[in-house]
């Protein structure tokens, strides 16, 4: 079970717009920044958003990041057919002391 | 460009011990805070350790605590995990990660392409 709460699947057509969530506590989420990384099938992965709403260069901003109290957000738009893969949000947990990971969310483009 | 080259995985039975190196280039390795993430077979993404950028800090989940042990060689950019007393549950591809803040709010831009460890 993760510290960091994820629904394990979502699906959008393209073009659409998709939103997962995160929940967390107050030792995660509600006091530390939120990152978020996305791995295609069989690779490693990949840092898509950095403290709560930064994106890496060469990241489109198609993506965006946000966090509120103790849950945080990533918003895909314009969904396109490569987007397909696993979303993963972390965080720094002061309790477990130690980064941690949600479960994770399947996201298929229909 | 930054590169990370995990080694040393295979197959190991129950109880058994395996050490994974990830040769580091393309950055400063002695400033460097890293960490190892691991993934089970079909599963999400779990931190297992981190060492501080000097090495005097190393920090481990609870499932490896007292069983893995974190170093570095700072001369040689080279990232260690000493893994003993081997459980199928340790069954897992396994990351390493420059840690872009170290200790209290870690963050990995540059992953390793990973590597395989089974135990059976």
């Amino acid at each position: 079970q993760s510290v960091l709460t994820q629904p394990p699947s979502a699906s959008g057509t393209p073009g659409q717009r998709v939103t997962f969530s995160c929940s967390g506590s107050t030792s995660n989420i509600g006091s530390k920044s939120v990152y978020w990384y996305q791995q295609l099938p069989g690779t490693a992965p990949k840092l898509l958003i950095y403290r709560n709403n930064q994106r890496p260069s060469g990241v489109p901003d198609r993506f965006s990041g946000s966090k509120s109290g103790t849950s945080a957000s990533l918003a895909i738009s314009g969904l396109r057919s490569e987007d397909e893969a696993d979303y993963y949000c972390a965080t720094w947990d002061d309790r477990l002391r130690g980064p941690v990971f949600g479960g994770g969310i399947k996201l298929t483009v229909l | 460009e930054v590169q990370l080259l995990e080694s040393g995985g295979g197959l190991v039975p129950p109880g058994g011990s395996l050490r994974l190196s990830c040769a580091a280039s393309g950055f400063t390795f002695s400033v460097s805070a890293l960490s190892w993430v691991r993934q089970a077979p079909g599963k999400g993404l779990e931190w297992v350790s981190g060492i501080s950028a000097a090495g005097g800090r190393t920090y481990y989940a609870d499932s490896v605590k007292g069983r893995f042990t974190v170093s570095r060689d700072n001369s040689n950019n080279t990232l260690f995990l000493q893994m003993n007393s081997l459980t199928v549950d340790d069954t897992a591809v396994y990351y390493c990660a420059k840690d872009e803040a170290g200790y209290g709010n870690s963050w990995f831009l540059y992953w390793g392409q990973g590597i395989l460890v089974s135990v059976s």
